[in-house]
């Protein structure tokens, strides 16, 4: 069974801080990980994936994620904070034998930008 | 194109009324996929179609939730009756049938059971 922890379902950074937002994944098999955002009042959207290429993937609004194996880990950073980056991040993992699997998902980080 | 849609945004019904959600994945996509947040909790996953079959709902809580992929195209879940603890935002999600493992979501449904 896959699972996957978030620390900190609550983190607040400055305005031009570091952004790091922690994810933590067990799996039996070599997973596919994904951060999803949530803005308020809309749906979820894909931030950035790990599909088994680089191991340092870049995503949408100057985020990116680095996968460590040996950490079991994916967290997400983001060198220089925007007030515009309010919203609640999800870390994600599915099972990458034939793709198209169910998604396991944390519990969810709300970010707030302190101005 | 247009993204996965759901209907209604908002549900306030009381317990043992029947609600059901509607979902229009993104046209073509052959995945579709239905999760739910309860107050603040994980997402989690109730249960993934394949066209119109059911390809896995282990997720799904018990046997008041039914849902339906008829002709492989929209998606509705039922709740009957339905109970305080099925409040939650419902999601829908839709990806293509092979080579892309991003999933869609739609904006979900946020169902209140008084």
């Amino acid at each position: 069974a896959q699972s996957v922890t978030q620390l900190g379902s609550h983190v607040s950074v400055s305005e031009g801080a570091l952004v790091l937002l922690r994810c933590n994944y067990s799996s039996s098999v070599p997973p596919y990980l994904f951060w999803y955002v949530q803005y308020p009042n809309q749906g979820l959207q894909l931030l950035l994936k790990y599909t088994s290429a680089a191991t340092l993937v870049k995503g949408i609004n100057g985020f990116e994620a680095e996968f460590k194996k040996s950490e079991t880990s994916f967290h997400l950073t983001k060198p220089s904070a925007h007030m515009s980056d309010a919203a609640e991040y999800f870390c994600a993992v599915s099972e990458s034998n034939f793709g198209n699997e169910k998604l396991t998902f944390g519990t969810g980080t709300r970010l707030t930008i302190i101005p | 194109e247009a993204g996965v849609t759901q209907f209604p945004s908002h549900s306030v019904i009381e317990k043992g009324q029947t609600v059901t959600l509607r979902c229009d994945p993104i046209s073509g996509h052959d995945n579709l996929y239905w999760y739910r947040r309860v107050m603040g909790k994980e997402i989690k996953f109730l249960l993934h179609f394949v066209k119109e079959s059911k390809q896995d709902e282990s997720g799904m809580p018990n046997n008041r939730f039914l849902a339906e992929r008829t002709g492989g195209t929209y998606s509705t879940l039922k709740v009957q009756p339905a109970e305080l603890e099925d409040s939650g935002v419902y999601f829908c999600a839709s990806s293509p049938l092979q080579g892309e493992e991003t999933q869609y979501f739609g904006p979900g449904t946020r169902l209140l059971v008084l």
